[in-house]
């Protein structure tokens, strides 16, 4: 099966400031690499994805890089806001959509 | 319109008890899949539905036991519960199995006292 490691798992920044995740995962053959967002009380929300054929994704403040020959990849968020405070889950699928989360990363952006 | 809605929100039960969790996706798609998060937030998969065929089924005790009517609609009944069943169960759909988006619902916190 599949392995994804997720660090930091706590993670403070001041406001403006940026914000970087990382994962490892341990099956080459994953392909699909999802980030969710999860707000207190709330299900997990995708905020941005990666597939195996691309190295870099931006959405306006968010990046998602990924080096499949190191099978690592890292979320970046830049010039973070308060509404940023939330549990970030990175994920890899290997076999179709049978998603192995990463054990989550608590970020807290301080005014 | 809520796009994967799952009832109830909280529950609470005695050990022993039987007790179902429904969902419910309005967004046409054709997988399903029931999670777990547990108290470290840790998220695991435990069942997985394509147009309403079981295609995956994680080590989940037998007393887990997922149905889906039809494909917009995946329930979770769960017999003789016990202490550590307490988690919060998470519906979430997909268009497909491979490699696209899932939605999740809002969550059902299920405490056994």
């Amino acid at each position: 099966g599949e392995n994804v490691e997720q660090h930091p798992s706590t993670l403070s920044v001041q406001e403006g400031d940026s914000a970087v995740i990382k994962c490892t995962y341990s099956d080459s053959a994953s392909n699909y690499f999802p980030w969710y967002k999860q707000e207190l009380g709330k299900g997990p929300q995708l905020i941005i994805d990666i597939r195996s054929n691309v190295g870099e994704k931006k959405d306006q403040r968010i990046a998602v890089t990924l080096n499949k020959t190191a099978k690592h990849f890292s979320l970046h968020i830049t010039e973070t806001q308060p509404e940023d405070s939330a549990v970030y889950f990175c994920a890899a699928d290997n076999t179709g959509n049978q998603f192995y989360f990463g054990t989550g990363t608590s970020l807290t952006v301080i005014p | 319109d809520t796009a994967v809605s799952q009832t109830p929100k909280y529950l609470v039960t005695q050990m022993g008890n039987d007790k179902s969790i429904k969902c419910e996706q309005n967004l046409g798609h054709d997988t399903m899949y029931w999670y777990k998060q547990d108290s470290k937030k840790f998220l695991k998969i435990m069942f997985s539905y394509n147009n309403k065929e079981l295609i995956i089924n994680e080590t989940v005790p037998n007393r887990f036991s997922p149905k889906s009517p039809d494909k917009a609609h995946l329930n979770l009944h769960i017999n003789s519960l016990e202490l550590g069943d307490s988690a919060v169960y998470f519906c979430a759909s997909s268009q497909d199995n491979w490699g696209t988006e899932a939605f999740f619902g809002q969550g059902t916190r299920l405490t056994v006292v």
